[in-house]
């Protein structure tokens, strides 16, 4: 079967702040995709990141990077310099051989002025 | 690229009346297509999976004769809540991928659904 874990529920932090949101996964799949989503108030879903199971380069994007580990089966995001406008939902999300999209159940991030 | 629109993008409805979610992919052809619902503060959860010009696949306690989901062409998708009720108040995303990416989603903007 296959989840992922996002163990913080809800995260605060002041701005300029680094924040890491932490997701684990688990699946049987050898090829599998892992996506981090952002939700903010407005309900629309933000695409931020996929990455395939066979590259595990860490990626940085502007204030954004991604952490893969294989060994650990954890895709953890981190912010540097938070901002308010990165306060919302942050979804982490699995996809394997049947391209079901299995999210998490979400890290509420509020970043305070 | 890769846009995916959702209309209406909220609606309101009394209790016992049908309503029609479209979703649409504005700039390429959408192979599948998605439907979840999401509940204030949870997670998505994947309702069904549709492919074109066949029959949606529903996951487990979904009622299909409740969500009727039609998929007529390559770029539209429609979600239809029959008799519906308060408890199918929510917020309704779709979402539809294509050839060139099938291992990529394109979410719509997402419909809030209340029924009174």
């Amino acid at each position: 079967a296959q989840k992922v874990t996002q163990a913080q529920t809800e995260i605060s932090v002041v701005e300029k702040e680094d924040v890491t949101l932490d997701c684990v996964y688990e699946t049987r799949d050898t090829t599998y995709y892992l996506f981090w989503y952002k939700q903010p108030p407005s309900g629309e879903l933000v695409f931020l990141i996929r990455r395939n199971s066979f590259d595990e380069q860490n990626e940085i994007s502007g204030r954004y990077s991604w952490n893969f580990q294989k060994s650990t089966s954890s895709f953890n995001f981190t912010i540097t310099a938070s901002q308010v406008v990165d306060s919302a939902v942050y979804f982490c999300a699995l996809s394997g051989a049947t391209n079901k999209l299995i999210f998490g159940t979400g890290t509420l991030l509020a970043v305070q002025p | 690229g890769a846009v995916v629109s959702q209309h209406p993008s909220w609606v309101i409805c009394k209790s016992g009346t049908s309503v029609k979610i479209e979703c649409r992919s504005l700039d390429f052809q959408a192979t599948t297509m998605f439907w979840y619902r999401q509940f204030p503060k949870q997670s998505l959860m994947l309702m069904a999976t549709s492919n074109e010009g066949s029959k949606a696949t529903y996951e487990q306690g979904v009622e299909k004769d409740k969500f009727l989901i039609n998929h007529a062409s390559l770029t539209l998708s429609t979600l239809t809540v029959t008799s519906a009720h308060p408890e199918d108040s929510s917020f309704y995303i779709c979402s539809a991928n294509g050839q060139r990416f099938p291992y990529e989603q394109y979410f719509g903007p997402g419909t809030r659904l209340t029924v009174t």
